[in-house]
């Protein structure tokens, strides 16, 4: 399967542990995004790169959240410090193709219980 | 900034009804317009898409004209199936430089097919 890979698909964890997902795009993708998505909402940006470049972060992703995208391939996203609010399932979507214009492909993301 | 409103949900049809799931947006420029389904425990996956006005969108029984005059994409499909159960969520993504790419989404509109 050629698709958007999350590892794990589950993570239970204790408040103020640190946690790490990974995102593997489809392999010629230029763009990697980040969203998280709390029970009955849609999707909500967090981030997104082009090639190995961080170009934007929402304000939703406070400084216990940081994103790698080390060789512009795969990218991991950390949470210190983790806070029951942070409970969501985080979506990983890779596109390419002229910005605005292409159709992102998602992956089945990775759901987060903060205990 | 940009927005999508979708019709509340949920949405109770028997099978072979016609449905219809509104969606407005607010955004500045032209945006693209998405629908994409959730099924239960998976990620999302693209059901159609327009990139520019009077675009119709269409992908297995389903349609979706982007009509700029009243910011509107609504989803439709002549005759729902069981298997059509789903989430059903609209988005945008803005071409402008600054936001390239990232979509925002609505809060979905759940969708139940009786058979």
């Amino acid at each position: 399967d050629t698709g958007v890979s999350q590892n794990p698909r589950h993570k239970i964890t204790k408040r103020g542990q640190n946690v790490t997902f990974r995102c593997d795009p489809i392999s010629e993708h230029n763009r990697l995004y980040w969203y998280r998505q709390t029970l009955g909402q849609g999707p909500e940006f967090l981030t997104y790169f082009q090639n190995e470049a961080q170009l934007e972060k929402s304000r939703l992703l406070s400084d216990r959240f940081s994103a790698e995208r080390p060789k512009g391939s795969f990218s991991t996203l950390e949470i210190q410090r983790t806070e029951q609010g942070d409970s969501a399932m985080y979506l990983c979507a890779s596109s390419l193709g002229l910005a605005g214009r292409e159709t992102q492909y998602f992956g089945p993301g990775t759901r987060l219980l903060v205990l | 900034g940009d927005s999508v409103t979708q019709m509340e949900g949920p949405v109770t049809l028997s099978e072979e009804a016609f449905l219809t799931i509104n969606c407005t947006y607010t955004a500045t420029g032209y945006p693209s317009l998405f629908w994409y389904v959730q099924y239960p425990g998976e990620g999302l996956q693209l059901l159609l898409k327009a990139t520019k006005a009077d675009d119709k969108g269409s992908n297995k029984g389903f349609e979706a004209t982007y009509r700029k005059e009243t910011t509107s994409f609504h989803l439709e499909k002549g005759s729902v199936q069981v298997s059509d159960s789903a989430v059903y969520f609209c988005a945008l993504t803005a071409p402008y430089n600054t936001n390239a790419g990232k979509s925002t989404f609505g809060d979905g509109t759940t969708l139940t097919v009786k058979p």
